[in-house]
């Protein structure tokens, strides 16, 4: 079974960098995800797809500041430079390739101090 | 611009029927997934279901199999969530989201700006 694991909380000062891990169940190393942002009362946003190799794709207007990188079954989203706006849940997702279904993590409420 | 226009909040009392919508734009509805996402008061984001509107195929979620029931009308560009008999345990804000891939469901996005949903009596 597909599933997606995510710390519950991650915490950093203004201005500094943070790594936020989302880990994908034991056969599934291959599978891309995907980065979502959820900026209090507030609707989610896309931010990138991360495939297995590290390699990214960002929504439109992301910053520089996200970058995402992978190794093993290991997702990571680094945030640089961290700003208040930055204090939100970050969601990964996943998908199905043969059998269409998703798949969401649990969430990391991440706290800019 | 690519943008999924949900219909607006609801208040409801519990046994009552709802159907809520998303209204696609900008893109070929037809080609993509949408997926319809709740998030319960201060929790995270479970997935539903999605439907394919080229087709019709929709699949669910097990954890709301038989709970809802996913619909679209293409000639309109609009995908449906419904309910046929609320619970109180149906409030929540619910979002649809457009799959990117065009060869499988694929990363959301983008997403809807979300329908709150409160049942109450």
């Amino acid at each position: 079974q597909l599933v997606l694991t995510q710390s519950p909380s991650a915490s950093a000062s203004l201005g500094a960098s943070v790594k936020l891990t989302c880990t994908l169940s034991s056969g599934h190393s291959s599978y891309a995800i995907a980065w979502h942002q959820q900026q209090p009362e507030k609707g989610p946003r896309y931010l990138m797809k991360l495939n297995s190799d590290g390699s990214h794709s960002k929504g439109d207007g992301i910053p520089d500041r996200f970058s995402g990188s992978s190794s093993g079954a290991e997702r990571y989203l680094t945030i640089s430079s961290l700003q208040s706006e930055d204090e939100a849940d970050y969601y990964c997702q996943t998908w199905g390739t043969g059998i269409p279904y998703v798949v969401f993590g649990g969430g990391t409420k991440l706290t800019v101090l | 611009e690519v943008q999924l226009v949900q219909s607006g909040a609801e208040v409801k009392k519990p046994g009552e029927s709802l159907k809520i919508s998303c209204k696609g734009s900008g893109y070929s509805f037809t080609s993509y997934w949408i997926g319809w996402v709740r998030q319960m008061p201060g929790k995270g984001l479970e997935w539903m279901g999605i439907i394919y509107p080229g087709d019709s195929d929709t699949r669910y979620s097990p954890s709301f199999q038989g709970q809802v029931t996913i619909s679209a009308d293409k000639s309109i560009s609009t995908a449906y969530l419904q309910w046929s008999s609320l619970k109180a345990s149906d409030t929540a804000m619910y979002y649809c989201a457009r799959g990117k891939s065009s060869s499988s469901v694929g990363w959301f996005d983008p997403w809807g700006q979300g329908t709150l949903v409160t049942v109450s009596s």
